[in-house]
């Protein structure tokens, strides 16, 4: 049961324009979300998350949109550039801290130049 | 940021043999550490999770006396698949996290394939 779903498994989108990423989660219990990136033959990275008391984060070129009542979060990059070409994943948590983390299967982004 | 490192970064093996997969968190002690598999096109599904000096928590449908986990110290962890089979060739991925932390630290991931 896939409790963290990214429906597209891909995204092209010029250099300099908007990426816009989607997750939609299923389970009410989850307060805690995470963005990840992921290069080849590297594991996953760190890149934003935000806690369900909150509707938005943002960090430089990163935003955060997290929607309860759609159960729907989104990430935004904006200006997206080349170097952000990788798989993002989302994952979800039921509790704050370093517990279990339910991930989607990714979005492979490409940034055109 | 903290940096966990996986070893080795890909094998091949003969089914029925065992394969022993180091993870450590080379600048931070791991409080926990969690053991992810990912098979093609799917997502990252947790396998285990390991406290410093006890036993590992496995997920549903995870058998722990195939795949096991010791985490003798707070920079090491080990995931040994017993007599592995063609079905247990996946991307096993570690990852280290720190009690109250906001976040986990991934390992780069080791391929698995058993012939």
């Amino acid at each position: 049961d896939q409790q963290v779903k990214q429906n597209s498994p891909s995204l092209s989108v010029q250099e300099g324009r908007i990426s816009i990423l989607n997750c939609d989660y299923t389970n009410s219990m989850f307060d805690y979300f995470l963005w990840y990136k992921k290069y080849p033959a590297e594991g996953p990275t760190f890149l934003i998350s935000i806690s369900s008391i909150k509707d938005k984060n943002e960090d430089g070129r990163f935003t955060v949109f997290l929607n309860k009542s759609a159960k729907h979060l989104s990430l935004h990059i904006v200006p997206s550039q080349p170097g952000d070409s990788a798989v993002y994943f989302c994952a979800a948590s039921g509790v704050t801290g370093a517990n279990n983390l339910f991930f989607g299967t990714g979005t492979r982004l490409t940034v055109i130049p | 940021g903290a940096v966990v490192s996986q070893h080795p970064s890909w094998v091949i093996c003969k089914s029925g043999t065992s394969v022993k997969i180091e993870c450590r968190s080379l600048d931070f002690q791991a409080t926990t550490m969690f053991w992810y598999r990912q098979f093609p096109k799917q997502s990252l599904m947790l396998m285990a999770t390991s406290n410093e000096g006890s036993k590992a928590t496995y997920e549903q449908g995870v058998e722990k006396d195939k795949f096991l986990i010791n985490h003798a110290s707070l920079t090491l962890s080990t995931l040994t698949v017993t007599s592995a089979h063609p079905e247990d060739s996946s991307f096993y991925i570690c990852s280290g996290g720190l009690a109250g932390a906001e976040t986990q630290y991934f390992g780069p991931g080791t391929r698995l394939l058993v012939l």
